[in-house]
């Protein structure tokens, strides 16, 4: 069974602060993302990742880095909190693909973190 | 204009009722369809997919899509109080180059079924 674990389910920040988020997941897969989900905006990617070390940026990267030291944990961080930024983060994994069309690796997601910034 | 167009809801049924979920895009591009549940407080989880046009059938749910419409829909029948979760419609195409496929969400359809 998939397991991805988000570090707190609730977090509650000042404006300035400097939040790290953690993600942790066991099945061994290359791929992890950070998403936020706000009501009538859906899910939107903040950054995504396809290996260690390497990142790249989804549709909304701007006041958000990321960090993937090893394969099964990545970070999302915030260096400077802004209230714009409370939110629900969600964070997922799925396999590299490895066959043809008519795949689809499923992204499996944790429980989510609900941020708050007072 | 968003990529992905999905009612927010909340859209509210009696048990049994046979409940039609929709949503449409823009990208042509898009190969793969899905639909992820998401109960309250949890993270979503992956519901059906389906591959190009057609239809899929799992149990009480099914999955459409009409590419030549850019039109998907959801169908549960038989309605349970458990169904009552978020529904996410949710497209990707594949990169040949790198394998990876990504997720573009629709908002969410809120789904109430009453006993």
């Amino acid at each position: 069974d998939v397991k991805v674990t988000q570090s707190s389910r609730y977090l509650v920040k000042r404006t300035g602060e400097k939040v790290f988020l953690e993600c942790v997941q066991d099945m061994d897969h290359e791929n992890m993302f950070w998403y936020r989900q706000d009501p009538g905006l859906g899910l939107r990617l903040i950054y995504f990742s396809y290996d260690v070390k390497m990142k790249e940026k989804g549709d909304i990267p701007e006041g958000y880095s990321v960090s993937r030291e090893k394969k099964e944990r990545f970070s999302l961080i915030l260096e400077s909190a802004s209230t714009n930024q409370t939110s629900m983060y969600l964070c997922a994994s799925s396999s590299l693909s490895d066959s043809g069309f008519g795949s689809y690796n499923e992204q499996f997601f944790g429980p989510g973190t609900r941020l708050t910034v007072l | 204009q968003k990529e992905v167009e999905q009612d927010p809801g909340p859209l509210s049924v009696p048990e049994g009722a046979i409940v039609s979920l929709n949503c449409t895009y823009s990208n042509s591009a898009f190969q793969y369809f899905m639909w992820y549940r998401q109960y309250s407080r949890k993270g979503p989880e992956l519901l059906m997919y389906t591959y190009s046009s057609g239809n899929k059938e799992d149990g009480r749910f099914t999955a459409q899509v009409d590419k030549s419409s850019k039109y998907i829909s959801l169908f549960i029948r038989d309605s349970q109080p458990s169904d009552s979760a978020t529904y996410l419609c949710a497209m990707s195409h594949l990169s040949r180059n790198t394998g990876f496929q990504k997720l573009v969400f629709g908002t969410g359809t809120r789904l109430l079924v009453s006993p």
